[in-house]
């Protein structure tokens, strides 16, 4: 039973308009909540991320706003670039056994149309 | 921040062999995680290694299906065992960014197993 579930396997942008990608959670106890950016043939890296206690978080393109009430949360890129263009991922995290350890959603491929 | 390589990058694998894949990192850390990303799916997470003790596996995963050692806090290798063709998937190596809470985590570029 999937925690995390991003529903939208694929996402298509003009350059220069906002991206939007979604993002479910069913557990109510998970503490962060975060977004991983993956390029073919590389591993995913650490994009922004968002307390349970906040609903926004802004890093400069992107921001991230929580909505817990309906366990949802979404990434917005604006601008959207061609650089853009990759897999992302959604992960919530909870502490467990000396860590916080993350649970990923599958992805949404975007892809940025110059 | 943290560098993590990974061997093999990608690898071809007959059935019923084992493959280990290395992990070295370019810092001291407690904690590294092994992660497995079938095609079409999520991250998951395989089991959490830390050096001198035995790695914990997560629900679906068993140490003589995925031996896992930590020898130092650099180093760590993932053995896939026995594989078939359901093992053909994407094996990560991650450490913690050492930033407190949150979960955010470095990653290698991932062992592209393919198990014909």
């Amino acid at each position: 039973d999937q925690q995390v579930k991003q529903n939208s396997p694929s996402l298509s942008v003009q350059e220069g308009r906002i991206s939007i990608l979604n993002c479910d959670y069913t557990n109510s106890m998970f503490d962060y909540f975060l977004w991983y950016k993956k390029y073919p043939a590389e591993g995913p890296t650490f994009l922004i991320s968002i307390s349970s206690i906040k609903d926004k978080n802004e890093d400069g393109r992107f921001t991230v706003f929580l909505n817990k009430s309906a366990k949802h949360l979404s990434l917005h890129i604006v601008p959207s670039q061609p650089g853009d263009s990759a897999v992302y991922f959604c992960a919530a995290s909870r502490f467990s056994g000396g860590s916080y350890i993350p649970t990923f959603g599958r992805g949404t491929s975007l892809i940025v149309h110059p | 921040s943290a560098v993590i390589s990974q061997k093999p990058s990608r690898d071809i694998c007959q059935r019923g062999t084992s493959l280990t894949i290395q992990c070295q990192v370019d810092s001291q850390v407690t904690m590294m995680f092994w992660y497995r990303q079938q095609p079409g799916q999520s991250l998951t997470l395989i089991a959490t290694a830390n050096q001198g003790s035995e790695a914990t596996y997560e629900s679906g995963f068993v140490i003589d299906k995925f031996p896992i050692s930590r020898p130092n806090l650099t180093f760590s290798t993932l053995t896939v065992s026995n594989m078939s063709p359901e093992d053909s998937s994407i094996y990560l190596c991650s450490v913690a960014t050492g930033r407190k809470g949150s979960g955010e985590l470095f990653f290698g570029e991932g062992s592209r197993l393919t198990v014909l």
